[in-house]
């Protein structure tokens, strides 16, 4: 599976937007790119994924550079509750593919 | 989406014993359920792959003897940690991608063994 590089933490106002970045480079055709969360002692999240498409839902919505080599998660309007490691991972689909996690970003929300 | 739920949600037990871990998809059959462990203030491992029917794939350097792996139906892994050692105490999570064909992993909510 493709590695992806995040920044290790990240600050953001709580109710302004946080934009979470991700590099994956070395990222496949068939690979989705999927972002997850995980507060503290709980087990990982699924916040949305997407191909190439930019794609919203209720919680996030995600951009996808044209090239694919990159990608950002937006949480538009950022609570205390956001508080969390964000994990971004590429993989490919299919039953048995799974899912990879590197070190991910914190992002502490703050009043 | 999809539920994907653990138990126990913790468990404490002694040096040498052995303790279950189960992992139940709630809502859709799951052929193949992933398990994780976590070690403080460190990112998800993945251990090893459990597929309905068949053996577990692990991961390199996860003791197959020593976690062992069942899959027998089709909403429910189990992990067993044989011979629990303090080391051994850590966050166990699994997952399951949700419904046949579907693009999206769901995990569950965890479970953390003390080993004492």
């Amino acid at each position: 599976d493709a590695k992806t590089t995040q920044p290790t933490s990240m600050d953001c106002a709580e109710g302004r937007a946080a934009n979470l970045p991700c590099n994956h480079s070395t990222i496949s055709g068939n690979e989705y790119v999927y972002w997850y969360r995980q507060i503290h002692s709980q087990g990982p999240q699924y916040i949305i994924h997407g191909l190439k498409n930019n794609e919203t839902n209720e919680m996030a919505s995600l951009i996808i550079t044209e090239d694919r080599k990159s990608s950002t998660l937006i949480l538009p309007h950022a609570t205390l509750r956001d508080t969390a490691v964000y994990y971004c991972i590429v993989s490919p689909t299919g039953t048995a593919s799974k899912l990879t996690f590197g070190t991910g970003t914190r992002l502490q929300v703050t009043l | 989406g999809a539920v994907v739920s653990q138990h126990p949600s913790w468990v404490i037990c002694k040096s040498g014993t052995s303790v279950k871990i189960e992992c139940r998809s709630l809502d859709f059959q799951a052929t193949t359920m992933f398990w994780y462990r976590q070690f403080p203030k460190q990112s998800l491992m993945l251990m090893a792959t459990s597929n309905e029917g068949s053996k577990a794939t692990y991961e390199q350097g996860v003791e197959k003897d020593k976690f062992l792996i069942n899959h027998a139906s089709l909403t429910l892994s189990t992990l067993t940690v044989t011979s629990a050692h303090p080391e051994d105490s850590s966050f166990y999570i699994c997952s399951a991608r949700g419904g046949t064909g579907a693009n999206t992993i769901y995990f569950g909510e965890g479970s953390w063994l003390t080993v004492v």
